[in-house]
């Protein structure tokens, strides 16, 4: 049963426009969210990061909007560069000291 | 180190022999966790040490997967009489307490068994 899950395994942007990548999540006790960016043959790496207590998280061209209600947030990258090209992973934990729990991701390419 | 640190960064192994995959944390992280990520999948959790705590072991697949973590530095993952299922990409991370800066990845070990 996938409590984190990236309904769009891949993505395609032109560059300079937004890129906008969705995450759904079952869990309601989930309180911390964040998204990690996964380039080939490297680990991923931390993003942006939102708890429950906020809707939205920017910093610089990403922000990360949070909807509890509807058990959704999703990444908005504007605008979208080449080097943007990734796995994005949106990962969701009850606590900090709870192993986050990841999606499966989704591809993002944003063509030059 | 400046980042974690993972060894082997590939292993191809024979189906059924054991294999041990290091993990060097960075120094000063109390929190050290095992992923795997196998084709086409997220990342899984296997196991998640937090300072001296008895490790959470929730996510170990069976009874072949174990790991320690010695003196509160270095793991080591050991799989035994591995299969074919096993061949994935096993990453490791550390953290300190809490969430405002997420994890820290190593680069992973490819481990394919043939």
């Amino acid at each position: 049963d996938q409590q984190v899950k990236q309904n769009s395994p891949s993505l395609s942007v032109q560059e300079g426009r937004i890129s906008i990548l969705n995450c759904d999540y079952t869990n309601s006790m989930f309180d911390y969210f964040l998204w990690y960016k996964k380039y080939p043959a490297e680990g991923p790496t931390f993003l942006i990061s939102i708890s429950s207590i906020k809707d939205k998280n920017e910093d610089g061209r990403f922000t990360v909007f949070l909807n509890k209600s509807a058990k959704h947030l999703s990444l908005h990258i504007v605008p979208s560069q080449p080097g943007d090209s990734a796995v994005y992973f949106c990962a969701a934990s009850p606590s900090g000291n709870t192993p986050l729990v990841f999606g499966k991701g989704t591809r993002l390419s944003v063509i030059a | 180190g400046a980042g974690v640190s993972q060894s082997p960064s590939n292993k191809v192994t024979e189906k059924g022999k054991d294999v041990e995959l290091r993990c060097d944390p960075i120094s000063g992280h109390t929190a050290l966790y095992w992923y795997r990520q196998s084709l086409g999948q997220g990342l899984e959790f296997l196991i998640y040490f937090q300072g001296n705590s008895a490790p959470d072991k929730s996510g170990l697949p069976s009874d072949r997967f174990s790991a320690e973590r010695t003196g509160g530095s270095v793991s080591t993952l050991t799989i035994q009489r591995t299969q074919q299922e096993d061949s994935a990409v096993y990453l490791c991370a550390s953290s300190i307490q809490g969430l405002d800066y997420g994890y820290t990845f190593g680069s992973g070990t490819r481990l394919t068994v043939v």
